[in-house]
C-alpha cells in the first residue's frame, strides 16, 4: 500500500530551537493531518489541513498544505521538553481511510 | 470526546497461540481500524470495518483476521501468533474533524510480544 515519505526520521535538538519536518507523496491528497504520539500512548491529532496552500497554526505549531497537494510541512517554534514524541503525517485517501508517514522522532536536550 | 479503549496495554504470548486484541469505542462510530506500528515503518493498516459484520483488508492482513459483531467493538485476531507479529497494535475510530474530513481517534495501543 502507499505510504508517505516523512523526513527526517529522527531529530535531536536543544530546548528552545525551532523544528521543521516534512512529508511527501507521489500522489495527490485532498487533506493532510499531523499527529503526535507520546511514549506509551496512541497518536493524537494536532492539525488538519484542507486546501492546497493552506497554512494553519495551533499554538507553537504551524503546518502547511503544499501547493502541489503532494506534500506538507510541520514547524514547531521554541521547542520545550513536552514536545518530545513521534510526529506522523497522514493523507486522506477518501472513504475515511488515512495513509501515514513513517514518523519523525523528536528528542530534546534540556 | 470519543474514547477508544484497548483492553490490554501489554501482552506476552507464545508462538502458535491464538491471540485476541479487543477494542471498544463509545461514540457509535461506524468506522474502525487496526494498525500495527513498527520502528521506521510507521503505521500500517491491517484491517478496517465500515459497519457491523463488514470488514476489509488493509495493506498487511496476512496472519490476521477481525471480528465486528457489535458496532462498538472491533477485535483483531492472530490465528497462530508468530514472533514477527511482535509489535505495537493501535485501534482507531473515525471522527469528523472539519469540512467533511475524518481524523482518527486512537486507543493507547497494545504492545504484543510473541516469544
Amino acid at each position: 500500500g502507499q505510504q508517505l515519505n516523512q523526513s527526517p526520521q529522527s531529530m535531536f535538538i536543544q530546548e528552545g530551537e525551532d523544528v521543521s519536518m516534512n512529508c511527501t507523496s507521489s500522489s495527490i491528497f485532498n487533506t493532510w493531518l499531523w499527529y503526535k504520539q507520546e511514549p506509551g500512548e496512541g497518536p493524537v491529532l494536532l492539525i488538519a489541513l484542507y486546501k492546497a496552500g493552506e497554512l494553519t497554526s495551533n499554538g507553537r505549531l504551524t503546518a502547511q498544505f503544499g501547493i502541489t497537494r503532494k506534500d506538507s510541512f510541520l514547524n514547531i517554534s521554541a521547542s520545550i521538553p513536552s514536545d518530545v514524541g513521534i510526529y506522523f503525517c497522514a493523507g486522506h485517501q477518501g472513504a475515511q481511510k488515512l495513509v501515514f508517514g513513517q514518523g519523525t522522532r523528536l528528542t530534546i536536550n534540556p | 470526546d470519543v474514547k477508544v479503549t484497548q483492553s490490554s496495554r501489554y501482552l506476552v504470548k507464545r508462538t502458535g497461540e491464538k491471540v485476541f486484541l479487543e477494542c471498544v469505542q463509545d461514540m457509535d462510530h461506524e468506522n474502525m481500524f487496526w494498525y500495527r506500528q513498527d520502528p521506521g515503518l510507521g503505521l500500517r493498516l491491517i484491517y478496517f470495518s465500515y459497519d457491523v459484520k463488514m470488514k476489509e483488508k488493509g495493506d498487511i492482513p496476512e496472519g490476521y483476521s477481525v471480528s465486528r459483531e457489535k458496532k462498538e467493538r472491533f477485535s483483531l485476531i492472530l490465528e497462530s501468533a508468530s514472533t514477527n507479529q511482535t509489535s505495537m497494535y493501535l485501534c482507531a475510530s473515525t471522527r469528523l474533524v472539519g469540512r467533511g474530513v475524518y481524523g482518527y481517534t486512537f486507543g493507547s495501543g497494545t504492545r504484543l510480544t510473541v516469544v
